[in-house]
């Protein structure tokens, strides 16, 4: 079974707005941890946020922000203020007790001018 | 500056030959892992290793062959075995907390000629 379910392959964004990216995990472990990477068409991977699963706030680094719906299982991405710079694949993944990443398919972002 | 270096960045493979991807970190991390990734998909995990001298397969090892008999360092090997060997391949290492992202370095691109 997938453990992390993204399900918009592709999205389009006007600049200065915001965007929302789906994230879906499924787990039976009580502590985990879930992670948001960017991949440019470069190819590396950018770490972006990190919430953890006893965490009760929602996790934000600048513009990124996690909204993070425990019982729901659902990890969503918000991109506030989009950027031309923003277009890549973005990644959800979860880390469950033995320190493993499982990785969704991505959502490529393409931010429009 | 503390980071990952993978080479080469591109690799071209003959049929029936043995390839080795090189990784290399000095951020001092005792986690090690190698991913696949193919065109439009996630990344899957082939090895990590935890400890020098020590690693485990991960969800596709078969036709590949991992070491770590240093800790920074964590070449992958993708043996003849590996009938459908090309992709892109990232790999990433990671500090002891748990909140702790992996790093991933730039990604190695391999090719059957």
């Amino acid at each position: 079974a997938q453990k992390i379910t993204q399900t918009q392959p592709g999205m389009f964004v006007q600049e200065k707005e915001a965007v929302t990216l789906d994230c879906t995990y499924d787990t039976s472990d009580q502590s985990y941890g879930l992670f948001w990477y960017k991949q440019p068409s470069s190819g590396e991977m950018i770490f972006l946020i990190y919430q953890g699963s006893y965490d009760e706030q929602n996790a934000t680094e600048g513009r990124y922000s996690l909204n993070f719906q425990k019982a729901r299982k659902s990890a969503n991405l918000v991109i506030s203020a989009s950027q031309l710079g923003d277009s890549a694949m973005y990644f959800c993944a979860m880390r469950e007790y033995d320190y493993k990443l499982s990785f969704g398919a991505g959502t490529t972002v393409t931010v429009r001018a | 500056d503390g980071g990952i270096t993978q080479s080469p960045k591109y690799l071209f493979r003959k049929e029936g030959q043995n390839v080795t991807l090189s990784c290399e970190q000095n951020l001092n991390h005792d986690a090690m892992y190698w991913y696949r990734q193919d065109p439009g998909q996630g990344l899957r995990l082939i090895y990590y290793s935890q400890i020098v001298n020590d690693f485990q397969k991960g969800d596709i090892a078969e036709g590949y062959s991992v070491s770590r008999e240093k800790k920074e360092s964590f070449p992958l090997t993708v043996t003849s075995a590996q009938k459908n060997p090309t992709a892109f391949y990232l790999c990433a290492s990671k500090g002891g907390q748990v909140g702790q992202p992996q790093h991933f370095g730039d990604g190695t691109r391999l090719s059957i000629l």
